[in-house]
């Protein structure tokens, strides 16, 4: 079945720090990669989607790309802000059923 | 907006008990999933459904069952609730297999 590696469990960062969290994914159909934020005492909300098609996603400022060759995709963004402190989740989703499945999750502590 | 929510917030039940969790959407859409998020890793997918009436086995089925009874509700149901079944439960619903999933504030279930 599909699985989903998300090893950086903690990432503390001071604001304008440049973020990069990774993920290394594997699946027998066209992989579809979303990445998810929680904040406390929330469910996960959807920040990016990237596809094979269009190879990378922008939100608010953090951009998601991935990598065929390597398995692998990433959560980027130039400058973190104090507010982007949450859970980030990488989470694949099955080509047949749609059905997710998630990284353990990254901690992201920004300092001010 | 999409609104998930979840019914209860918090829950403490006795091993053997029968638990209960309760979701309702009113985006009207047509998937419904329950996950389990356990400290440090991400989210599970126990049961999901494909419309009212519908249930499929998730990834971790065992001791849940679920119910759809209607498009709008889908319920979490442990008949002999274990210390191991301690965890924050959440419920999303999708409109397809692919579509984005909205996610419930959560339901902390402590089982004693």
């Amino acid at each position: 079945g599909d699985s989903v590696t998300q090893k950086q469990g903690q990432v503390t960062l001071s604001e304008d720090d440049f973020l990069f969290i990774n993920c290394t994914y594997s699946t027998t159909t066209y992989p579809t990669l979303l990445w998810y934020v929680q904040y406390p005492g929330q469910g996960p909300q959807l920040l990016l989607k990237v596809t094979t098609a269009n190879n990378k996603g922008i939100s608010r400022g953090f951009e998601a790309t991935y990598d065929k060759g390597t398995t692998s995709f990433h959560l980027q963004k130039a400058s973190v802000q104090e507010s982007d402190s949450a859970v980030y989740f990488c989470a694949l989703v099955d080509g047949n059923t749609g059905k997710l499945t998630f990284g353990d999750g990254t901690v992201l502590t920004v300092k001010p | 907006e999409a609104a998930v929510t979840q019914s209860p917030r918090n829950k403490v039940a006795v091993t053997g008990g029968k638990v209960t969790l309760s979701c309702n959407q009113t985006n009207n859409h047509n998937n419904m999933y329950w996950y389990r998020q356990d400290t440090g890793h991400g989210l599970r997918l126990i049961h999901y459904s494909y419309g009212a009436g519908s249930t499929e086995k998730g990834d971790i089925p065992d001791g849940y069952k679920a119910s759809r009874p209607s498009q709008e509700n889908f319920s979490l149901i442990l008949e002999l609730a274990t210390p191991s079944q301690t965890s924050v439960y959440f419920c999303a619903s999708g409109g397809d297999i692919y579509a984005e999933q909205f996610f419930g504030p959560g339901t902390r279930l402590t089982v004693l």
